[in-house]
């Protein structure tokens, strides 16, 4: 169990540009989640997965937003025309299947729009 | 959707001090769980309690479903205690709503 690896660490990009973050999920886990984190607030559901299939989007993901998992293994998550709204720490989680299962928490991505 | 309330906001406290940081929820859940995020962003799952009272080292949680609330004790608190607490409960299988958290500072 290496944990939930999250790609970049960081980044800054100036508005309008896109921008795409890749999760690794711990092997596992059949489920993938993407939170997204503000300063001062707590994290806010915005997308999962169950296994290659995205079962649901938060109203929160715009169209700008996109995220896919090939193959049930890692997945990316691209903003198109990055606006300074989109400032934020993005958060990939995984677990397995059910209510008691326990999510995993990556180091998350922050990115910076400037 | 459900609400979560995390209180206080913030607490300091000097090492060794014990601590109850608090959180209600709005509606009936079958799983709570607690978080702590240290200062590098990394979440940290502490516990999963729906009900009940669980221990791990000199952290404590009980949870009373029938009265909607939960209760994180910090005892004998060390600075690597520092960081900011949530937590969370689920509106559905597959996603969590989180508290606001509350902001712990330990100081030496």
């Amino acid at each position: 169990d290496t944990g939930v690896s999250q790609n970049p660490r960081h980044k800054i990009t100036k508005r309008g540009q896109n921008v795409t973050f890749r999760c690794d999920p711990i092997s596992e886990h059949n489920r993938l989640y993407w939170y997204r984190q503000t300063l001062g607030q707590g994290p806010e559901f915005l997308t999962y997965f169950q296994n290659e299939a995205q079962l649901e989007k938060s109203r929160l993901l715009s169209d700008r937003f996109s995220a896919e998992r090939p193959k049930g293994s890692f997945s990316t998550l691209e903003i198109q025309r990055t606006e300074q709204g989109d400032s934020a720490m993005y958060l990939c989680a995984s677990s397995l299947t059910g209510y008691s299962a326990p999510l995993h928490f990556g180091n998350g991505t922050r990115l910076t729009v400037t | 959707g459900i609400q979560v309330e995390q209180s206080p906001p913030d607490l300091i406290l000097q090492e060794g001090a014990n601590s109850t940081l608090r959180c209600n929820f709005s509606d009936s859940v079958n799983n709570l769980q607690w978080f702590h995020q240290n200062p590098w962003g990394q979440l940290i799952n502490l516990f999963y309690i729906p009900s009940g009272t669980k221990q791990n080292g000199r952290l404590s949680a009980t949870t009373v479903a029938t009265e909607r609330y939960s209760l994180l004790y910090i005892s004998s608190s060390q600075t690597t205690d520092s960081g900011v607490y949530f937590c969370a409960v689920p509106p559905s299988d597959y996603k969590l709503s989180f508290g606001a958290g509350t902001t712990v500072t330990v100081r030496a």
